[in-house]
């Protein structure tokens, strides 16, 4: 399963855009980046997910580079509701064969705190 | 639409017991995945079922177990409850077919403690 580094935590002002990096220089060409959120004690709620292209959904842009090796979420506009752990996930979404397809790995992600 | 509901909300067990929780998926749904969440381990990865069969499965013990039936609801069962099993039990449902999974829709959990 590729790995990926995000920074432990990270503040945003409200009103303002929150830009949450995540490295996944080890994903394979097949793998699309799935971002997830998890506000305190509920279950992860989908984003957004992107292959080579960047994204764009109501909740947030993605922006993955071109050698694939790193990409960025952008909640344009953060809100107090933002604040949550957010996950960028390497995810099988064709099946290839292997035991990884369709399975989800999280790490420890992000913290993001959006203030007044 | 509906989402993914998962039942009860909020269990407490003794060491020893054992429990089933419940997972009815997102019409259309048939890949359900169970997930775990701990304060040490994250977010760890159960199982996943698809048309009654599990078709993949996390580094978990075998005293976990689960099942899906025809209507794609699924259950997991914990035997011999550890203490350590104390956590928030996800699942997650997706579309998918032979060839590709869509992006996951989680359930609010089932949050056991083990006493």
């Amino acid at each position: 399963d590729a790995k990926t580094t995000q920074p432990p935590s990270m503040d945003c002002a409200e009103g303002r855009a929150a830009n949450l990096p995540c490295n996944h220089s080890t994903i394979s060409g097949n793998e699309y980046v799935y971002w997830y959120r998890q506000i305190h004690s509920q279950g992860p709620q989908y984003i957004i997910h992107g292959l080579k292209n960047n994204e764009t959904n109501e909740m947030a842009s993605l922006i993955i580079t071109e050698d694939r090796k790193s990409s960025t979420l952008i909640l344009p506009h953060a809100t107090l509701r933002d604040t949550a752990v957010y996950y960028c996930i390497p995810f099988l979404r064709i099946n290839a064969g292997g035991t990884s397809y369709g399975k989800l790995t999280f790490g420890q992600g992000t913290i993001l705190t959006v203030h007044p | 639409k509906a989402g993914v509901t998962q039942t009860p909300r909020y269990l407490i067990k003794t060491r020893g017991q054992q429990v089933t929780l419940s997972c009815s998926p997102i019409s259309g749904h048939r890949s359900v995945s169970w997930y775990q969440q701990t304060p040490g381990q994250g977010l760890q990865f159960l199982f996943e079922y698809f048309s009654e069969t599990q078709r993949n499965k996390g580094n978990f013990p075998g005293r976990f177990s689960g099942r899906q039936f025809s209507n794609s609801r699924s259950e997991m069962n914990v035997s011999t409850l550890e203490l350590g099993d104390s956590a928030l039990y996800l699942c997650a449902s997706s579309y998918r077919d032979r060839g590709m999974v869509t992006e996951a829709f989680f359930g609010q959990g089932t949050r056991l403690t083990v006493v």
